[in-house]
């Protein structure tokens, strides 16, 4: 699975809106970017995926290059409680390849009052 | 709808003795997963069952790790015997097949197990 390279944390402020990077320079035609993200205490959650254009959802959204090298997931308006270690995943869906999501380090996001 | 749940949240055993770890997914999810984190490092993909059937256990540690999802519905990871190196959090997770929100890992709070 192609790797994936972002920031180890950043920080925003309460109401402001956060822009994540993510790098993937190897991904491949049929990968997909996933965005999980982990909030203290508790389990990775979905937030977030697509593959070339760009995604809106209730929680995010998800701003993909063109050449599709980088993304960038976007908080709209960050609360205290979307402080949490975010993960950029890259993920085969071409058939028959395996679910698995591989995690990397991830960006741990704080957010100031 | 209730989310996927693991059992025990916590577990402190003594290096060589047995612990069996419960996983029950999201109904009607036919994909299950396991996924550790140990030692502070990055979450791991340990296996990945479809119903009962294992379709990727490249994850697995050694064959003191045994995990099964008999009749396809909840999941038990065993651990025998337990080492040192094996404390850490383990996370299930389970998803769709088929769906528009097949993409979805829907994970558990974890159970978090000490080795002493």
């Amino acid at each position: 699975d192609a790797k994936t390279t972002q920031p180890n944390s950043m920080e925003s402020n309460e109401e402001e809106p956060v822009h994540l990077p993510c790098n993937h320079s190897t991904i491949s035609g049929t990968d997909y970017i996933h965005w999980y993200r982990q909030l203290p205490s508790q389990g990775p959650e979905y937030v977030i995926h697509g593959l070339t254009s760009n995604v809106n959802n209730r929680m995010a959204s998800l701003a993909i290059a063109e050449d599709r090298k980088s993304s960038t997931l976007i908080l709209h308006r960050a609360t205290l409680r979307d402080a949490a270690v975010y993960y950029c995943i890259l993920r085969d869906v071409n058939g028959g390849a395996t679910n698995k999501l591989i995690f990397g380090t991830g960006t741990l996001l704080a957010v100031q009052p | 709808e209730a989310g996927v749940t693991q059992f025990p949240s916590h577990s402190v055993i003594e290096k060589g003795q047995t612990v069996t770890l419960r996983c029950d997914p999201i109904s009607g999810h036919d994909n299950l997963y396991w996924y550790r984190r140990v030692m502070g490092k990055e979450i791991k993909f340990l296996l990945h069952f479809v119903k009962e059937s294992k379709q990727d256990e490249s994850g697995m540690p050694n064959n003191r790790f045994l995990a099964e999802r008999t009749g396809g519905t909840y999941s038990t990871l065993k651990v025998q015997p337990a080492e040192l190196e094996d404390s850490g959090v383990y996370f299930c997770a389970s998803s769709l097949r088929r769906g528009r929100r097949y993409n979805e890992q829907f994970f558990g709070p974890g159970t978090r197990l000490t080795v002493l």
